[in-house]
C-alpha cells in the first residue's frame, strides 16, 4: 500500500518555540492531506485539510496562526505548531489520500516543556 | 449530536469469543466508511472499508446500513492479537470535497 512518513517522530520543545512537522507521500502524490491531533486516550481530531496549492481548511476551534500548514508540492505537506505551550503537547498524525483511501504516517509526538 | 458514535467499551472477551461493534454517523451525505485499527501509541492501520452490501476478510466482517445510518464491526474467533482500539471512520461533504471524521474509538482486550 502507499507510504506516508513524518518528521520528526519525536520531539521536546521549550514554551513559545515553534515545531515545524513534515507529511511526505512518499510512492505516490497527494492533493490533499490531513492533519490530525491526538489527546491521550482520546480518538483522532481533525485539525485541518490541506490542499496542495492552497490554503488549508481549518476546523472550528483550531487557529490558523497558530497552526501554520504549507502544502507547496503534491507530496509534502508541513505543520508548524507557532508559539507552542504545553497545552499543545499531543500526538500529531497526518494521512494522505491515495485511490480513496486514507494512508497515515507513523505520528510525531510533540512535547511541549 | 456527535458526527461519528461508537461504543464506549472497553470489551474484555475471551480468547475465541465473538465480539461486535457498533457505530452510528449523523450526516446523511456520507458515502464512505472505515473500520481502522489502533494499537496502543501508534498510527492507525485500515482494517477493511464498509460496503453496502456488507463484506467479510477472514474473521472480520463490516455491515452497513444507510436507512438507520449505523455501521458495526463482528470479530470472530478473536485472538490475543485483536487486542486494539478499533475507530469507526466517516466521510462527510465539506467545502466541495470530503473530510474524515473518525469515532471515539472501541477499546477491545482479547484475554488468554
Amino acid at each position: 500500500g502507499a507510504v506516508v512518513s513524518q518528521h520528526p517522530s519525536r520531539v521536546i520543545c521549550k514554551s513559545g518555540t515553534s515545531v515545524k512537522i513534515e507529511c511526505r507521500s512518499l510512492d505516490f502524490q497527494a492533493t490533499t492531506m490531513f492533519w490530525y491531533r491526538q489527546f491521550p486516550k482520546q480518538s483522532l481530531m481533525l485539525m485541518a485539510t490541506s490542499n496542495e496549492g492552497s490554503k488549508a481548511t481549518y476546523e472550528q476551534g483550531v487557529e490558523k496562526d497558530k497552526f501554520l500548514i504549507n502544502h507547496a508540492s503534491l507530496t509534502l505537506s508541513t505543520l508548524t505548531v507557532t508559539s507552542a505551550h504545553p497545552e499543545d503537547s499531543s500526538f500529531y498524525i497526518c494521512s494522505a489520500m491515495a485511490a480513496y483511501e486514507q494512508y497515515f504516517g507513523p505520528g510525531t509526538r510533540l512535547t511541549v516543556t | 449530536r456527535k458526527e461519528v458514535e461508537q461504543d464506549p467499551g472497553p470489551f474484555n472477551v475471551p480468547e475465541g469469543a465473538t465480539v461486535a461493534f457498533n457505530c452510528t454517523y449523523s450526516n446523511s451525505a456520507s458515502q464512505s466508511f472505515f473500520w481502522y485499527r489502533q494499537d496502543c501509541r501508534k498510527e492507525p492501520k485500515l482494517l477493511m472499508s464498509v460496503y453496502s452490501s456488507g463484506n467479510e476478510d477472514g474473521r472480520f466482517t463490516a455491515q452497513l446500513n444507510r436507512a438507520s445510518q449505523y455501521i458495526s464491526l463482528l470479530i470472530r474467533d478473536s485472538k490475543l492479537s485483536d487486542s486494539a482500539t478499533y475507530l469507526c471512520v466517516v466521510n462527510i461533504p465539506s467545502s466541495g470535497t470530503y473530510k474524515y471524521i473518525f469515532g471515539t474509538g472501541t477499546r477491545l482486550k482479547v484475554l488468554a
